[in-house]
């Protein structure tokens, strides 16, 4: 089974803080994503990566910055919490577009849920 | 960019009924068409897929239909049992490189 481990389930930080948010996956899969979940807004993309070192904004950007410096590895970064950030955080990733079969299936973390205060 | 909407975004069922959801899309060149299911606490887990070149695809209780022309489609589970109560969302994108645009989630309640 493919794993993707986020390091904090729960977070709370202040108005202003710099927060990371770890992601790892175990299966050699080339593409991963960072998703915000809301309640009545369903999964927004903030940021994807389809290689190390090479990111694409989602659908909401703004505030947020992204970092995959390891082929495994997908960090999350808020450089100055806001208030507006809480929420549920979701790492996913997904075999990539060189493969034909299960290409776009996403695995999910289970997710961090940050809270700013 | 694509466009989901996903309707209703709650839905009561008895258990033993069927429930159907149903979602629109906005980009003509989406062929890619998941959905995924949110058990509370838990994380999202695809349970089916569609592509374009197929109008109905079905695995035991589930199953999901397309409609290219109209732009829309639609999962349906029959037979609703309690561990269907869940958040489920929709999705589409284009086969080849582009976003996974996701609904905003329809929450099944299935009543015993």
């Amino acid at each position: 089974d493919v794993k993707v481990t986020q390091s904090s389930r729960y977070l709370v930080k202040r108005t202003g803080e710099k927060v990371f948010l770890e992601c790892v996956q175990d299966m050699d899969h080339e593409n991963m994503f960072w998703y915000r979940q809301d309640p009545g807004l369903g999964l927004r993309l903030i940021y994807f990566s389809y290689d190390v070192k090479m990111k694409e904004k989602g659908d909401i950007p703004e505030g947020y910055s992204v970092s995959r410096e390891k082929k495994e590895r997908f960090s999350l970064i808020l450089e100055s919490a806001s208030t507006n950030q809480t929420s549920m955080y979701l790492c996913a990733s997904s075999l990539g577009q060189r493969f034909s079969v299960g290409a776009n299936v996403l695995t999910f973390g289970a997710g961090s849920r940050l809270t700013v205060l | 960019g694509e466009n989901v909407e996903q309707h209703p975004s709650t839905l009561s069922v008895q258990e033993g009924d069927s429930a159907v959801i149903k979602c629109t899309y906005s980009d003509s060149a989406s062929n890619y068409f998941p959905w995924y299911k949110q058990e509370l606490g838990k994380r999202p887990q695809l349970i089916i897929d569609i592509r374009s070149n197929v109008g109905e695809k079905k695995d035991q209780r589930i199953a999901v239909t397309l409609n290219k022309t109209a732009k829309h489609f639609s999962l349906h589970i029959t037979e609703t049992q309690p561990e269907d109560s869940a958040v489920y969302f929709c999705a589409a994108k284009r086969q080849s490189w582009g976003k996974l645009q996701f609904g905003a989630g329809t929450q099944v309640v299935v009543t015993p």
